[in-house]
């Protein structure tokens, strides 16, 4: 069985600050994708990245970096320089096969930047 | 349609009664998916369509809930006899061919159903 485990339910932080998600799965199967969305206060989940278990190069995208580490099973999230428009709900998933098989969710944690 | 787009917004219903919550992927995704989300947790996996059969339906948590989907289009889920531990967000997403791995989903805005 697949498992995605966010343990920190929720993090506060000042603006300007730079924080990491951290995002632990569980699969056996050898072909997964790892996947992280954002969830902000209107409610609608947002894509940010993808990763496929065979590259685990990181990866940086403006203020946003993932680090994917087979070793241990994670791939964790920094914000760098955070912002008050970074506050939300952000959701590390897992995909595994290369076919249909749904997302399975991290139960989320929930960011706060103060201004 | 340039998203998903999920109707109604809201719903409030009394205990007992039937609900009806519509999805409308993008045009040409062939993979659908609903979630459901209650307050503060995580997204638990109801059902998915590729096309539209329904290979996973381990997620529906009673009979109470099914689900179809007709022209590779719109989908409904249903909800029977609703309970107040049924009141959550519905959310429904969609994917342009074999699922996540090479694209990821497109979530709609959600259905945000209250039983009273």
């Amino acid at each position: 069985a697949q498992k995605v485990t966010q343990a920190q339910t929720e993090i506060s932080v000042v603006e300007k600050e730079d924080v990491t998600l951290d995002c632990v799965y569980e699969t056996r199967d050898t072909t997964y994708y790892l996947f992280w969305y954002k969830q902000p206060p209107s409610g609608e989940l947002v894509f940010l990245i993808r990763r496929n278990s065979f590259d685990e190069q990181n990866e940086i995208s403006g203020r946003y970096s993932w680090n994917f580490q087979k070793s241990t099973s994670s791939f964790n999230f920094t914000i760098t320089a955070s912002q008050v428009v970074d506050s939300a709900v952000y959701f590390c998933a897992l995909s595994v096969g290369s076919g249909n098989t749904p997302l399975v969710f991290g139960k989320g944690t929930r960011l706060s930047v103060i201004a | 349609g340039a998203g998903v787009s999920q109707s109604p917004s809201n719903k409030v219903t009394e205990k007992g009664k039937d609900v009806e919550l519509r999805c409308d992927p993008i045009s040409g995704h062939t993979a659908l998916y609903w979630y459901r989300q209650r307050l503060g947790q995580g997204l638990e996996f109801l059902i998915y369509f590729q096309g539209n059969s329904a290979p996973d339906k381990s997620g529906l948590p009673s009979d109470r809930f099914s689900a179809e989907r007709t022209g590779e289009s719109v989908s409904t889920l249903t909800i029977q006899r609703t309970q107040q531990e049924d009141s959550a967000v519905y959310l429904c997403a969609s994917s342009p061919s074999t699922g996540p791995a090479n694209y990821g989903y497109t979530f709609g805005s959600g259905t945000r159903l209250t039983v009273v």
